[in-house]
């Protein structure tokens, strides 16, 4: 079955300093990849997107992801955290039949 | 301005008691979705919608029914609430093929049940 892993339910960064957050994913065919991230109150709000190509995607807010077949990851990075990068953050596969599997999500604080 | 919004924000009820939350998109989308967040901030679909269609309907209570007049809106009922009702639902839409295209989310409705 499809299914999406975020192994750290919770990751604390300087503020600064570089960000990998990790997501695995379980999926036979070709995964269609998202990365989402929830501020406090709000809704998920897109960060990227993979569905083929090029495997290192850029996306808004200075993130980026790399899709590795190899490891079934698709991993999503910020060369230096920002305080207001402080959220939670979702890795996600889309499957077929309108359905999107979401990770658990994990959190991320920034110390100052 | 506001592309996918939901009302009411926070909802407080008791026990047993009906509800309703509304949700539209002006995004022009065909799909549409409602989500259930839990405490731990899990993230499970309930139902989507192409153009007021059911497409998924996921295993929850019968007490939960969703209402599509047309493809804009996508309302949920929820009947007889019980405690363990109380999370954050989320509505979502996106252009048809829903799994392989973004969601666009709302802010979420707090339903708590006293």
């Amino acid at each position: 079955a499809q299914s999406v892993t975020q192994p750290d339910i919770h990751i604390t960064v300087s503020e600064g300093a570089s960000l990998e957050l990790r997501c695995n994913y379980s999926y036979g065919a070709t995964p269609y990849l998202f990365w989402y991230v929830q501020s406090p109150g709000q809704g998920l709000q897109l960060l990227l997107k993979y569905f083929s190509g090029d495997t290192l995607v850029q996306g808004i807010k200075g993130f980026e992801a790399e899709f590795k077949r190899s490891q079934s990851s698709f991993n999503l990075r910020k060369p230096s955290v920002h305080w207001s990068d402080a959220a939670e953050y979702f890795c996600a596969v889309g499957v077929e039949n309108n359905d999107m599997r979401f990770g658990a999500g994990t959190r991320l604080t920034v110390k100052p | 301005d506001t592309a996918v919004s939901q009302t009411p924000k926070y909802l407080v009820t008791q026990m047993g008691n009906d509800k309703s939350i509304k949700c539209e998109q002006n995004l022009g989308h065909d799909t549409m979705y409602w989500y259930k967040q839990d405490s731990k901030k899990f993230l499970k679909i309930m139902f989507s919608y192409n153009n007021k269609e059911l497409i998924i309907n996921e295993t929850v209570p019968n007490r939960f029914s969703p209402k599509s007049p047309d493809k804009a809106h996508l309302n949920l009922h929820i009947n007889s609430l019980e405690l363990g009702d109380s999370a954050v639902y989320f509505c979502a839409s996106s252009h048809r093929g829903g799994g392989y295209q973004p969601q666009h989310f709302g802010d979420g409705t707090r339903l708590s049940i006293l």
